[in-house]
């Protein structure tokens, strides 16, 4: 267990539509990172926050947002769901704006 | 050329067998180099992770680096069916984000 949890674990949906994930990083990491996994295309980096603020983007689209909280946890919100979008979506926190990252379990998003 | 290759595989082994994964990247700078377990629709796990060039062993795994060939490897000996998983290698610059391989499956033939 890395310690990072995330909510729901499954998540099955219809195109259109918009869903929150949510990550609880590890105690006393200050830094979350979402990531995008499919079969064809690896684990793709979306965002990442540190503190609060955003602090680097990856291959996030526009439909896709995500927030950091005082508390540190995140939600990655996902709107206009397509079929494409169906994925499993990490979360991972480390304790500094770089470094190690350690996983959390993922959210399977199915999108019908 | 992609930052970070990785052959995806599946590798099939029988157990007990060493097992040598590969990268290669392009991107000199990088020079934080991880490699990661990810068992089947699991969040992928912290296996290793070094500094620059040289080897760092930890039980049955080696993590190589060799930057002037600008390729790493990821050595495990005496093979166990529990190994059967995906292993993707990371890397990253200073002050930068991590890029990930795509993954190699591996099987442990029993």
């Amino acid at each position: 267990d890395s310690g990072v949890t995330q909510t729901p674990k499954h998540l099955i949906t219809a195109t259109g539509q918009r869903v929150t994930l949510r990550c609880s990083p590890r105690s006393g990491d200050l830094s979350v990172y979402w990531y995008q996994q499919s079969l064809d295309q690896g684990l793709q980096f979306l965002i990442q926050y540190y503190n609060g603020e955003e602090r680097a983007k990856g291959n996030i689209l526009e439909r896709f947002s995500a927030q950091q909280f005082p508390d540190l946890h995140s939600e990655l919100n996902l709107s206009s769901l397509e079929l494409g979008d169906s994925a499993l979506y990490f979360c991972a926190s480390s304790p500094r704006q770089e470094g190690t990252q350690y996983f959390g379990p993922g959210t399977r998003l199915t999108v019908l | 050329q992609k930052e970070v290759e990785q052959d995806p595989g599946p590798l099939s082994v029988p157990e007990g067998a060493i097992v040598s994964l590969n990268c290669t990247y392009s991107n000199s700078a990088f020079q934080y180099f991880m490699w990661y377990r990810q068992y089947s629709r699991k969040g992928p796990e912290l296996l290793m992770y070094t500094y620059s060039s040289g080897n760092k062993e930890d039980g049955r795994f080696t993590a190589q680096v060799d930057k002037s060939s600008k390729y790493i490897s990821l050595f495990i000996r005496d093979s166990q069916p529990s190994d059967s998983a995906t292993y993707l290698c990371a890397m990253s610059a200073r002050d930068d984000k991590i890029i990930f391989g795509k993954g190699t499956r591996l099987h442990i033939l029993p």
